[in-house]
């Protein structure tokens, strides 16, 4: 059963900064990792989508590396921003039976400070 | 704004009420999800239609009832909630539920119940 565990739970860093996110997962037969973000009360927003054969995907200040062998995921947010503030979530889809399955993590919650 | 839409945002229900989440997708895809985000935990998959058959139910409690009747629809009935069923219920959708899935998310509904 795939596990997947984001480090840290909480991380607060002062605007410009350049951060990591990590995830990890315990299954490496994932197809793809996501990641999205969570503003409070609110739903989910894709961020960045890498699937089994990539390495990494960039979007913006945004970069996502996935290192299937040691199952490892990063999300690399460059400059950051207050308004990056939100949790992060990653999700590993593994195949479920007839149908394949995402598995999240509990997030990491993001506070940029001004 | 999303390509899925769920109404109502907040809802508060009795115990004894019967009431129903509604999930509407324009992003043409033929899969639907029933996800449960309950603090502190991971998302929890609860149910999963394809080309409107119910193709996952995971072991959720018979008070929670979804229905499909198309692809763009999704519902999710409630009848004599518990005060633990309090959560925020997310709906996905993905164009098929093979290993290229990308899910897409709602806004979701904080339910309360009292």
């Amino acid at each position: 059963k795939q596990e997947v565990t984001q480090i840290p739970a909480a991380l607060s860093v002062p605007e410009g900064e350049n951060l990591v996110l990590n995830c990890s997962f315990t299954d490496s037969a994932i197809y793809n990792l996501q990641w999205f973000r969570q503003d409070p009360g609110k739903g989910l927003t894709s961020l960045l989508l890498i699937q089994s054969s990539q390495r990494e995907q960039t979007s913006g200040r945004l970069n996502a590396s996935l290192d299937k062998s040691s199952g490892r995921s990063t999300l690399y947010i460059a400059a950051s921003q207050p308004g990056d503030s939100a949790t992060y979530l990653c999700a590993g889809l593994n195949s479920g039976g007839s149908n394949y399955k995402l598995t999240f993590g509990k997030g990491t919650l993001l506070t940029v400070n001004p | 704004e999303t390509g899925v839409t769920q109404t109502p945002r907040h809802l508060v229900m009795g115990m004894t009420n019967k009431k129903s989440l509604k999930c509407e997708q324009h992003l043409g895809h033929n899969a639907m999800y029933w996800y449960k985000q309950s603090a502190k935990k991971p998302l929890e998959l609860m149910f999963v239609y394809s080309l409107e058959e119910r193709v996952e139910n995971n072991s959720v409690p018979s008070r929670f009832s979804p229905e499909c009747p198309n692809s763009s629809h999704l519902f999710l009935h409630l009848h004599t909630l518990q005060p633990e069923d309090s959560a925020l219920y997310l709906c996905a959708s993905s164009q098929g539920t093979g290993k290229n899935t990308e899910a897409f998310f709602g806004q979701g509904t904080r339910l309360t119940v009292v």
